[in-house]
């Protein structure tokens, strides 16, 4: 099974700021990542997917890169709606698997 | 619209079953793979099992394998999981979600149901 690891787990950021989350996978996926963000009693909402292209809707200050097993989320101008929990997904082989998510928090 | 409509949790005692229906509208249901996402309280979100659209092949979990079963019908729109020999550890919301399209590099929920509860304690 292919095993994501984000980090930080928990970071304490301030609006305006430029945030980056890691997520290493173990083994290669080429770009087959995805990032989700969630909000408390919300459903996951998909932000990129083949680790860099925007979903349909979501705000350009969300951007991904990314290959192989090394990728990257960043949120360029951090605002008050983008305060959630993101996670990874590996969509290159099953078992599919998440990351344990990295939660924003506001400073 | 997309809309995911998950049905069927509740409070059920360890060993008992549960079934987990997702009533789909908005999109071609029969050409969609469809994947069951969980997560327990106050934890990240687990994979769970995909129907594939045009394989037919379902892929689960080791964690459920031999305990659920993922199945659909195209004529009412519906995607099910049957959840035998339930455990404590089975105890989260369980999501439905439809992929972006059906072979590598697609398998991306991207519409989500707002999920059903799943309890398991005696």
């Amino acid at each position: 099974d292919i095993q994501l690891t984000q980090s930080p787990s928990f970071l304490s950021a301030s609006v305006g700021d430029r945030v980056t989350i890691t997520c290493r996978a173990s083994q290669g996926i080429s770009s087959y990542l995805a990032w989700y963000q969630q909000t408390p009693e919300k459903a996951p909402k998909l932000l990129i997917y083949a680790a860099s292209t925007l979903q349909s809707g979501v705000p350009s200050r969300f951007s991904g890169s990314g290959s192989g097993t090394e990728f990257t989320l960043t949120i360029s101008s951090l605002q008050p709606e983008d305060f959630a929990t993101y996670y990874c997904q590996q969509v290159n082989s099953y078992p599919l698997t998440f990351g344990a998510g990295t939660k924003v928090e506001i400073k | 619209e997309v809309q995911l409509l998950e049905s069927g949790g509740d409070l059920v005692q360890p060993g008992g079953s549960l079934r987990l229906s997702c009533a789909a509208s908005g999109f071609t249901f029969s050409s969609s793979a469809m994947s069951w996402v969980r997560q327990a309280p106050g934890k990240g979100l687990e994979w769970v099992s995909t129907f594939s659209a045009t394989t037919s092949n379902t892929y689960y979990a080791d964690s459920v394998k031999g305990r659920f079963t993922v199945s659909r019908d195209n004529s009412k729109n519906t995607l099910c999981l049957q959840m035998n020999s339930l455990r404590a550890e089975d105890t989260a919301v369980y999501y439905c979600a439809k992929h972006r399209g059906n072979s590598v590099g697609y398998r991306e929920g991207d519409y989500w149901g707002q999920g059903t509860l799943v309890t398991v304690s005696s």
